[in-house]
C-alpha cells in the first residue's frame, strides 16, 4: 500500500513551457485535492475532484488544469509555466464520509522551478 | 469561506521545555479544526483534529489542542518537547457542512526548533 504518490518529485521548466505533474492513490478514495506550498503562505488549493470525473477550483486556480479520468490518479497540468508557479505542490487525498471528517493524506511533494 | 492565521512564524525551544503553538481561525459557519505536522522534505501529516465532543484533542506523541470557540482558536500543545519534534507545524480548518468536500484552508506554519 504505497498511499499518495507523486510524479515527478523535481522538475525545472523554462518560461513557456508545458507539463503535467501525476498524482496517483491506490486507497480507493474518492476526493483529490491539488495545493501549492510557498513560504510564509501555508498550502493553498489549486484544484479539488470529488470523484471521477468532476473537477473544481480552488482558492488559486488560474494557469492550472486538472482531470479526473480515473478514480486513482489525478493530473496538475501547467499549459505555459510562469515563474510565479515556482512551488511545492502537494497533492492529497480523501475518502468521502457523510460528515466530512475524514483526514486527508497527503504525497511527498514535487518541487517545481520556472526559470 | 474560512481563516486561519498561525501568531508566530518561528519559534524556538530548548529540548524538555514546554511549547505552545497557536492558532486562530475565522469562520462563519461551523468548523473542524486540525493540526498537520510537515518534517524536513516529507509531505503533511495529520498531528490531530477537533471534530466535535470534548475540546481537548490529544495526539499519540504527546501533543494537544484545545478548541476554544469564544476565542476561536486551536493551540498546540506540549509540555515536554523532544528535538525530534523539529518540523514545521500547520493549523488548518474545513466547514462542517457537505458541501465544504473536506476542502482545507491553511495557516502559514510555525517552524517549530528543538535546540539541545
Amino acid at each position: 500500500n504505497a498511499g499518495v504518490t507523486q510524479t515527478p518529485k523535481f522538475r525545472v521548466l523554462k518560461t513557456g513551457q508545458s507539463m503535467t505533474l501525476l498524482c496517483a492513490q491506490d486507497m480507493n478514495h474518492e476526493y483529490m485535492y491539488w495545493y501549492r506550498q510557498d513560504p510564509g503562505m501555508g498550502l493553498r488549493l489549486i484544484h479539488y475532484s470529488v470523484g471521477e470525473g468532476t473537477t473544481a477550483k480552488g482558492e488559486v486556480p488560474d494557469g492550472y488544469n486538472v482531470s479526473r479520468l480515473k478514480k486513482q490518479n489525478f493530473l496538475l497540468g501547467l499549459e505555459s509555466a510562469a515563474p510565479s508557479q515556482t512551488s511545492v505542490y502537494f497533492c492529497a487525498s480523501s475518502r468521502r464520509s457523510g460528515a466530512v471528517t475524514d483526514t486527508q493524506y497527503f504525497g511527498p511533494g514535487t518541487r517545481l522551478t520556472v526559470l | 469561506a474560512q481563516s486561519v492565521t498561525q501568531l508566530d512564524s518561528q519559534v524556538p525551544v530548548f529540548e524538555e521545555a514546554p511549547v505552545e503553538l497557536r492558532c486562530n481561525y475565522s469562520s462563519s459557519v461551523s468548523v473542524y479544526l486540525f493540526w498537520y505536522v510537515q518534517y524536513p522534505n516529507q509531505g503533511l501529516q495529520l498531528l490531530l483534529k477537533y471534530l466535535s465532543g470534548s475540546t481537548l484533542v490529544e495526539s499519540i506523541n504527546g501533543f494537544e489542542a484545545e478548541f476554544n470557540k469564544s476565542q476561536t482558536s486551536f493551540h498546540l500543545r506540549k509540555p515536554s518537547v523532544h528535538i525530534s519534534d523539529t518540523a514545521e507545524y500547520f493549523c488548518a480548518v474545513t466547514g462542517a457542512g457537505g458541501t465544504s468536500y473536506g476542502k482545507l484552508t491553511f495557516g502559514q506554519g510555525t517552524i517549530l526548533t528543538v535546540h539541545p
